[in-house]
């Protein structure tokens, strides 16, 4: 079954103490990226990945880090998490295609982060 | 830079009427435009894109947008609306030239369908 899966589902944890959300797709797919959702901000686009060693900054970069090693993974580093990242999360991945109308963009069932 | 802006945070509508949900965007070049729906709890499912071709794209569960240049507009349609189309809706836009670039998403409309 073609999925993203992501781990843990929901954390709480305190301020500074550095934790990863993993992020893996069975797809094959070039694109992955990160968002983090917020009552009335909609969704931000944190980091996201054309393929594998090739990473770029989204709108909300701060605070995180990314890495892209293997092309399945896609994992997100909270070095020192404050408050404010407290957040839904979700992971996504696609081809990378041009124009193809039947292309579509699978995400992650979310991760909820607390942060204390 | 790059926006979107969809006007009305929250749409109610009755079983069986128009849905309509508005999308303006902002774009230095020509955008790819995104609709995405999320159910309660669950993640985000792509209703349809725009990436330059058709100006009206047509997208799962019976919805479709068309895109106008002249007004910057991609709003959202759907002729008859149905109890499961109660969800929250996300518009987006990608002026990075790909489909899948960078992405800016506007704030969401929550749709709630009366009986």
């Amino acid at each position: 079954e073609a999925q993203v899966t992501q781990n843990p589902r929901y954390l709480i944890t305190v301020t500074g103490k550095k934790l990863t959300v993993t992020c893996s797709q069975n797809m094959n797919h070039e694109y992955m990226s990160w968002y983090r959702q917020d009552p009335g901000l909609g969704l931000r686009q944190i980091y996201y990945s054309m393929n594998v060693e090739v990473t770029d900054k989204g709108d909300v970069p701060e605070g995180y880090k990314v890495s892209r090693k293997e092309k399945r993974n896609f994992p997100l580093i909270l070095e020192s998490p404050s408050p404010n990242q407290t957040s839904l999360y979700f992971c996504a991945s696609s081809r990378r295609t041009s124009g193809d109308t039947k292309e579509t963009q699978y995400f992650g069932p979310g991760t909820r982060l607390l942060v204390l | 830079a790059q926006s979107v802006t969809q006007l009305g945070s929250h749409v109610s509508v009755s079983e069986g009427a128009l849905v309509l949900l508005r999308c303006n965007y902002s774009s230095s070049v020509p955008p790819y435009l995104f609709w995405y729906v999320q159910y309660p709890n669950q993640g985000l499912q792509l209703l349809l894109k725009y990436t330059s071709a058709a100006t009206l794209v047509k997208g799962i569960n019976g919805f479709e947008a068309e895109f106008k240049k002249s007004e910057t507009s991609f709003h959202l349609t759907k002729p008859s609306a149905h109890m499961s189309d109660a969800a929250e809706y996300f518009c987006a836009v990608n002026a990075g030239g790909t489909s899948y670039g960078k992405l800016t998403f506007g704030q969401g409309t929550i749709l709630t369908v009366h009986p």
